[in-house]
């Protein structure tokens, strides 16, 4: 089974620039969450979305955005970058995004604001 | 707000040798999840073991094995025989059981290296 897929694998985005990143889950999940993993710290929570529906938002500003498509896929927008976004962004799918679900990452998007 | 600390940054064990990685946590709730995931250089997160705080028994699996205190909470990771290939960091995360996401919750890792 393929996992979870995740792209572009790094990019350099000038400040002020807008950058969509895009995650494929697990065939058969229906749940995708994003992740933001600053250098020398754990992941911290953006988003879940689950059936197209945001289920749950990190504490992120409104610059953060992301979206389901019917095919379970994901998008994760931020706009006018600053150079503090630059991160590692983690794409996570599950099954049903609920209780037991074990919770599989991707290598996840590089984004580099300078 | 639940909270996941990880108190020792970095680690630093001998091959074949045994050690041990802290975590603790803190929450109100009854029923959670624990997982420790490893983070090698390609950055990928790969779950290494979980387990449900309803139930007693430490979760093992192969080398790896959690010793799980849900009164302390406490949840640290032990690793035995150790490999030059488990050299990664290492984070402790908690999932709450019941509500609308599956959110977890990260500590701020413990970079491992193993010593040939």
């Amino acid at each position: 089974d393929t996992g979870v897929t995740q792209s572009p694998t790094h990019l350099i985005k000038t400040r002020g620039q807008q950058v969509t990143l895009r995650c494929s889950p697990i065939s058969g999940h229906k749940s995708v969450s994003w992740y933001q993993q600053v250098l020398g710290q754990g992941p911290q929570f953006i988003f879940q979305y689950y059936e197209k529906e945001e289920r749950g938002r990190g504490n992120f500003p409104d610059r953060f955005s992301a979206r389901q498509f019917p095919n379970y896929s994901s998008e994760l927008n931020v706009n006018a970058l600053l150079l503090g976004d630059s991160a590692l962004y983690l794409c996570a799918s599950s099954f049903s995004g609920q209780g037991g679900d074990t919770i599989y990452f991707g290598e996840g998007s590089w984004l580099t604001v300078v | 707000a639940q909270t996941v600390t990880q108190s020792q940054p970095e680690m630093s064990v001998q091959e074949a040798e045994t050690v041990t990685l802290s975590c603790t946590y803190d929450t109100s709730e009854s029923d959670y999840y624990l997982f420790w995931y490893k983070q090698p250089p390609s950055r990928q997160m790969i779950l290494v073991i979980r387990q449900e705080a309803y139930k007693q028994q430490n979760a093992t699996e192969n080398r790896f094995s959690v010793n799980f205190q849900k009164a302390a909470k406490s949840f640290s990771l032990k690793i035995s025989d150790s490999q030059l290939g488990d050299a990664a960091m290492y984070f402790c995360a908690y999932k709450g059981y019941g509500g609308a996401t599956n959110k977890l919750i990260f500590g701020t890792g413990t970079l491992l290296a193993v010593q040939p």
